[in-house]
């Protein structure tokens, strides 16, 4: 079992659709939480950043940890076009290097 | 915010030749980078884990002597691929972490085809 799972999809949607993008994870060392969008040929870019559980928003983008299930979630409201891209979710343990663990990327795209 | 500079952004050399890739921290500086391969549809995989002033890091089964890092500055470090083989066409991607910031911060990627 990979430490960390993610759906590659694609998930494709509709122009304004809410999605929902989410990751399991296996080992509860993990504290730190990222999701990263990753546009084709380019490096990734940090979305979100929380700790530990629960909720944290930023614009259209919502961000969720529940460590009790070890799932993480990425909301994104009134999808655009332009939020079509590749999102990767993170995680790293507390203390060390903080070195993160990818996830192999969810492709999203939203079509008009 | 934090930038990460990488060149270059798509090379293209014959089999057996050398490739250096920069990574340099615009704004920060970084006394460890990290360096990531990533093939289509897949995840990023760390090769190694860069360290100002010392030896790198290498994942297991990635090759040193073959990927030989250097960082010799706190806003620099080098991958250079080595006798390159066409196996070794793959984007790869540098990292570093501003202390005074949250997450990592990546470079735009250099696209490495060997034909």
């Amino acid at each position: 079992q990979k430490e960390v799972e993610q759906d590659p999809g694609p998930l494709s949607v509709p122009e304004g659709a809410i999605v929902s993008l989410n990751c399991t994870y296996s080992n509860s060392a993990f504290q730190y939480f990222m999701w990263y969008r990753q546009y084709s040929r380019k490096g990734p870019e940090l979305l979100m950043y929380t700790y530990s559980s629960g909720n944290k928003e930023d614009g259209r983008f919502t961000a969720q940890v529940d460590k009790s299930s070890k799932y993480i979630s990425l909301f994104i409201r009134d999808s655009q076009p332009s939020d079509s891209a590749t999102y990767l979710c993170a995680m790293s343990r507390s203390g060390g290097s903080y070195i993160p663990t990818f996830g192999r990327g969810t492709s999203l795209i939203v079509h008009p | 915010g934090a930038v990460v500079s990488q060149h270059p952004s798509r090379v293209i050399c014959k089999s057996g030749t050398s490739v250096k890739i920069e990574c340099r921290s615009l704004d920060f500086q970084a006394t460890t980078m990290f360096w990531y391969r990533q093939f289509p549809k897949q995840s990023l995989m760390l090769m190694a884990t860069s360290n100002e002033g010392s030896k790198a890091t290498y994942e297991q089964g990635v090759e040193k002597d073959k990927f030989l890092i250097n960082h010799a500055s706190l806003t620099l470090s080098t991958l250079t691929v080595t006798s390159a083989h066409p196996e070794d066409s793959s984007f790869y991607i540098c990292s570093a972490r501003d202390h005074g910031l949250s997450g990592y911060t990546f470079g735009s990627g250099t696209r490495l085809t060997v034909v």
